[in-house]
């Protein structure tokens, strides 16, 4: 089955840029998603990827995707405070639409 | 992109009594989904609602537990049913709009159980 790993915690400064990896192993995954979740608040569509692509840029959004290593980074350029939140990244596999989610990342920027 | 809304945004809730949250959409969509994300944890899919059918569920959950009603292109429901301090959740519904390969999501509603 699906499996999407992140690791759990990440602390950077403000200023600073951030990297958040995640790790998949459905080798038929075609869309590749990043959201965030801030505390009491529902999930935010951040950016996806296809499973073609390698790079995707969006203003201070950088996403990686490695598809031989399976490995999905998201980088923040620049970080903020409004930043902090709980990013999770997520695949949709070839034959479906069912979002398949990692546990989360918690992202803390220290001023 | 679609807009969600999700009723109540929140519940207290007794032991063994059952909840229905609604989920509406601004346009029609194609795809509604319901999730469950239990406290510190990611999400977890309950089921894809399906208009004018039943729903269809992923493995550990069943309709007697969680039946979910999808009249029109708009609207869902969720119910949580016979409810015990476990179910305590934010239950969120998301949509896909035919085609565009982006889901997005309510804003949730958190369940606290007693």
């Amino acid at each position: 089955g699906e499996d999407v790993e992140q690791s759990l915690f990440l602390s950077v400064r403000e200023g600073d840029s951030s990297v958040i990896n995640c790790t998949y192993t459905d080798s038929s995954s075609t869309y590749l998603y990043w959201y965030k979740q801030e505390p009491g608040a529902g999930l935010q569509l951040l950016t996806y990827i296809f499973s073609n692509m390698d790079m995707k840029q969006d203003q201070r959004l950088t996403v990686l995707l490695n598809k031989k290593d399976k490995h999905l980074s998201l980088r923040i350029a620049d970080t903020q405070t409004g930043d902090s939140a709980i990013y999770f990244c997520a695949e949709i596999p070839r034959a479906g639409n069912k979002l398949t989610f990692g546990g989360g990342t918690r992202v803390l920027v220290k001023p | 992109s679609a807009v969600i809304s999700q009723k109540p945004s929140r519940d207290i809730c007794q032991r063994g009594t059952s909840l229905t949250i609604q989920c509406q959409v601004d346009s029609q969509v194609t795809m509604m989904f319901w999730y469950r994300q239990q406290p510190g944890q990611s999400l977890t899919l309950i089921a894809t609602a399906n208009q004018g059918s039943e729903a269809t569920y992923e493995s550990g959950f069943v309709i007697d537990k969680f039946p979910i009603s999808r009249p029109n292109l708009t609207f869902s429901t969720l119910t949580v049913s016979n409810m015990s301090p476990e179910d305590s959740s934010i239950y969120l519904c998301s949509v896909d709009e035919a085609g565009e390969h982006e889901q997005f999501f309510g804003p949730g509603t958190r369940l606290t159980v007693l």
